[in-house]
């Protein structure tokens, strides 16, 4: 079983384009969060959400809206894409409090690009 | 907040050569520390992680790191690499409170047959 999955894989849009990412945990964490990675491989946090509620908001663009239907989910939704916006988005998870130590699982990663 | 450094952005090593990736993290706060790695068009995978304890951690894939808080560093190590191992290696720290991740900017290891 996957313990962090995201779809889709590949996502290729036009500029001025909405789309979204879908993220969801199989391993009972109560934190998610996600990464933007550049192509230099520089990893930037997004957003955590911990119990529904959002709890890391990195200056990030007002574009990008996390949304979280539950707390095996965590969706990514991005509007007026940007080419800037290229780049591969992470999901991961982690589990807050004894047992893990905040150790964060992570997908296999989306490719956006954007033309 | 913490900055973690990775001194090192490319790192190439003949195959069955010992490799040593650099980390230091700026904060003297109690602190946990990671090493992931990043397979080509892959995520972040777990290599070690110290949490306390043994300053020297052993990880998956013949890894180990030593904590030196004095010096604020986690360094990686492996005695001889392999061709396998060539992919991007992040450290990472989070202090003992709250759950925010602070990711170095990663090394890119090279193994050469």
């Amino acid at each position: 079983d996957t313990a962090v999955s995201q779809t889709p894989k590949y996502l290729v849009t036009q500029m001025g384009n909405d789309k979204s990412i879908k993220c969801e945990q199989n391993l009972g964490h109560d934190t998610m969060y996600w990464y933007k990675q550049d192509s230099k491989k520089f990893l930037k946090i997004m957003f955590s959400y911990n119990n529904k509620e959002l709890i890391i908001n990195e200056t990030v663009p007002n574009r990008f809206s996390p949304k979280s239907p539950d707390k095996a989910h965590l969706n990514l939704h991005i509007n007026s894409l940007e080419l800037g916006d290229s780049a591969v988005y992470f999901c991961a998870s982690s589990q807050e409090g004894s047992g893990a130590f905040y150790e964060q699982y992570f997908g296999p990663g989306t490719r956006l690009t954007v033309t | 907040a913490q900055s973690v450094t990775q001194l090192d952005s490319q790192v190439p090593v003949f195959e069955e050569a010992p490799v040593e990736l650099r980390c230091n993290y700026s904060s003297s706060v109690s602190v946990y520390l990671f090493w992931y790695v990043q397979y080509p068009n892959q995520g972040l995978q777990l290599l070690l992680k110290y949490l306390s304890g043994s300053t020297l951690v052993k990880g998956i894939n013949g890894f180990e790191a030593e904590f030196n808080k004095s010096q604020t560093s986690f360094h990686l190590r492996k005695p001889s690499v392999h061709i396998s191992d060539t992919a991007e290696y992040f450290c990472a720290v989070s202090e003992n409170t709250g759950n925010q991740f602070y990711f170095g900017t990663g090394t890119s290891l090279t193994v050469i047959p």
